[in-house]
């Protein structure tokens, strides 16, 4: 069974421009989630989905940046114009019950913004 | 606002002997208790789990302590082995969120 897969997995873009991060959960994994580790912090909660609908996105930081999942299967996190304090390493996770059994991450996308 | 604290960034251990790894919560409500391992790289992997219920949670060379009173957890990891090397994140479940702790890379010496 292939895990979570996440691309890119590095990304280097200048302050102001756009990136878009995309993840594949597990297939058949209704709750997809996203999450981001600023160098040396805590990994951070930006948003959950179940299948397409947002459930939860108190984490999201501003309105720079916009996620989807169309179909309720890959989704996107998009960065738009990009800041330097964005910089992080942007994992997403997938589980198919919503509870912490058979949560499963993905190795992450490394942004650096410069 | 952190509500899940790992104090030690790093830790050091000799082969064989004990590794303890520590985390502190501020949320009573928090249900349950995970560790999560990290190589460099790859995403979080899951280690090892506890119930708000429970006290002591035991897997092979790992066992995870909690003490509700103290809102303080414990990782311990015997004998330590060079593979375990990693950096640990300590989370903590309320409703579908995760709250993790910054890690705490642990390094065991040959």
């Amino acid at each position: 069974e292939a895990g979570v897969t996440q691309f890119p997995s590095h990304s280097v873009i200048e302050k102001g421009q756009t990136v878009t991060l995309r993840c594949d959960p597990i297939s058949g994994h209704d709750n997809l989630y996203w999450y981001r580790r600023v160098m040396g912090k805590e990994i951070k909660f930006l948003l959950h989905f179940v299948k397409e609908s947002k459930q939860d996105e108190s984490g999201m930081p501003n309105n720079r940046f916009l996620a989807e999942r169309t179909g309720g299967t890959y989704s996107t996190l998009k960065v738009q114009p990009a800041e330097l304090e964005d910089s992080g390493v942007y994992f997403c996770a997938s589980s198919q019950s919503g509870g912490y059994y058979g949560y499963t991450f993905g190795s992450g996308t490394r942004l650096t913004v410069v | 606002d952190q509500q899940v604290k790992q104090n030690s960034p790093s830790l050091s251990v000799q082969e064989g002997r004990i590794s303890i790894l520590n985390c502190d919560y501020t949320n009573s409500m928090f249900d349950y208790f995970l560790w999560y391992k990290k190589y460099p790289a790859e995403g979080p992997t899951f280690l090892i789990s506890i119930s708000s219920i429970k006290d002591k949670n035991e897997d092979g060379r790992f066992t995870v302590f909690l003490n509700k009173s103290a809102k303080h957890l414990s990782l311990h990891i015997v004998p330590s082995q060079p593979g375990d090397s990693a950096v640990y994140f300590c989370a903590a479940i309320s409703g579908n969120q995760f709250y993790f702790g910054t890690g705490t890379s642990l390094t065991v010496i040959p």
